[in-house]
């Protein structure tokens, strides 16, 4: 199995302003993804992270908003920009996946809160 | 467009009391099912893989199966450490590498 730590766990963040969460695999894997899960609700996901090369968004989600770099196959960052209350959410990390073990493995989650 | 429905929602137990939780699924070419564990705070834990109709997979007091349309995932003798939310998710051949996420379903089992 894969672990994967992701920084800040949690974060309270000022409207307007950006932050930038990253993920760390202890392995390297083919997929990274970005999913979002809001207060009480399931995963969303954002983006797939491709390594060296522009991530690939979910119908909703752009690049603009939510800018992606995975510059190897072991180390992703999201970026959500310009923030609003709206934006207040889990942001989870994966990594795995069909392509590669079968399992698509989770960090813990970054908590983000927009005031 | 790949669609997962989890039902129910929620689900109280008594400790000891089995049941099932549903998850049925419309994907163009299931290329695998998989079932989830998250506990509030916590990203998801993996749970199983199904793979094909008729495959079942077992781990400790879970059983998870698989129809073409609907996956299963049956708690016997449920404990109160059993108390988290399920999620089910596909990986359809119109999409790569990526899962599509039911709603979950929140079980609580009381001692």
């Amino acid at each position: 199995s894969a672990v994967i730590s992701q920084k800040p766990s949690r974060d309270i963040c000022q409207r307007g302003t950006s932050l930038t969460i990253q993920c760390q695999v202890d392995s390297q894997v083919t997929m990274m993804f970005w999913y979002r899960q809001q207060p009480g609700q399931s995963l969303t996901l954002i983006a797939t992270a491709n390594q060296g090369s522009e991530a690939t968004y979910e119908s909703g989600f752009v690049i603009d908003k939510f800018p992606i770099s995975r510059p190897n196959l072991t180390f992703s960052t999201l970026t959500v920009s310009n923030m609003s209350p709206e934006d207040s959410s889990i942001y989870l990390c994966s990594a795995g996946g069909v392509l590669n073990t079968g399992e698509l493995f989770f960090g813990e989650g970054s908590r983000l809160t927009v005031l | 467009e790949d669609q997962v429905t989890q039902s129910p929602e929620a689900l109280r137990l008594q400790e000891g009391e089995s049941s099932s939780l549903n998850c049925s699924y419309t994907v163009s070419g299931l290329r695998g099912l998989f079932w989830y564990r998250q506990d509030p705070g916590k990203g998801p834990e993996f749970l199983f893989t199904l793979y094909s109709a008729g495959e079942e997979k077992e781990k400790e007091r879970l059983k998870a199966t698989l129809t073409k349309k609907e996956s299963f995932l049956h708690i016997t003798a449920p404990k109160p450490e059993d108390s988290a939310t399920y999620l089910c998710a596909v990986h359809g051949s119109s999409n790569t590498g990526k899962l599509i996420f039911g709603q979950g379903t929140t079980l609580q089992v009381k001692p």
